[in-house]
């Protein structure tokens, strides 16, 4: 039983637009959640997390938005670039921190010039 | 942030076989995680090595299939015993930061069994 959820295996944006990834939890214990990012045959790579004492988590070009109530999260890219081409996790835990993560399936997210 | 060798970066193995995938940090670190990715499956947690203790496993994972070490505290090993085919997988190493808020991870084992 998935308990993250990246229902979008691919997704892909046209350069300079909005990404817009998004991610579906069932766990209601969840209270902490990171995106990470992955490149092929490199780990992933930390992106950017969120607490949910918080609805929003903005770092550069980088934007999570928390809807407890609904069980979902996003991640906002804008503007785009190529170098985001890449295969994007959510993760969740239950305590705040890092341990215990549960990751989603990825989705890969390809930006076309 | 950690700096995190992994190696091999990519191994072909024959079924029946063991592999032994190596992790070196570049700080001491308590615990150390390794993770497996299926092909087109999420990051799923094999175990947690600790220094000095027997790893932790995590449900459906054994000390058998994957033992580990962790002889101190920059480096560990996780082998793969009696390989079969549904064994290939990307395997990674990682360690938490130092507020526990975020996972680093090595460059990860594309292993590949026949």
């Amino acid at each position: 039983d998935q308990q993250v959820k990246q229902n979008s295996p691919s997704l892909s944006v046209q350069e300079g637009r909005i990404s817009i990834l998004n991610c579906d939890y069932t766990n209601s214990m969840f209270d902490y959640f990171l995106w990470y990012k992955k490149y092929p045959a490199e780990g992933p790579t930390f992106l950017i997390s969120i607490s949910s004492i918080k609805d929003k988590n903005e770092d550069g070009r980088f934007t999570v938005f928390l809807n407890k109530s609904a069980k979902h999260l996003s991640l906002h890219i804008v503007p785009s670039q190529p170098g985001d081409s890449a295969v994007y996790f959510c993760a969740a835990s239950a305590g705040g921190g890092a341990d215990g993560l549960t990751f989603g399936k990825g989705t890969h997210l390809i930006i076309q010039p | 942030s950690a700096v995190i060798s992994q190696k091999p970066s990519r191994d072909i193995c024959q079924r029946g076989t063991s592999l032994t995938i190596q992790c070196q940090v570049d700080s001491q670190v308590t615990m150390m995680f390794w993770y497996r990715q299926q092909p087109g499956q999420s990051l799923t947690l094999i175990a947690t090595a600790n220094q000095g203790s027997e790893a932790t496993y995590e449900s459906g994972f054994v000390i058998d299939k994957f033992p580990i070490s962790r002889p101190n505290l920059t480096f560990s090993t996780l082998t793969v015993s009696n390989m079969s085919p549904e064994d290939s997988s990307i395997y990674l190493c990682s360690v938490r930061d130092l507020r526990g808020e975020k996972l680093f991870f090595g460059s990860g084992t594309q292993l590949s069994v026949l």
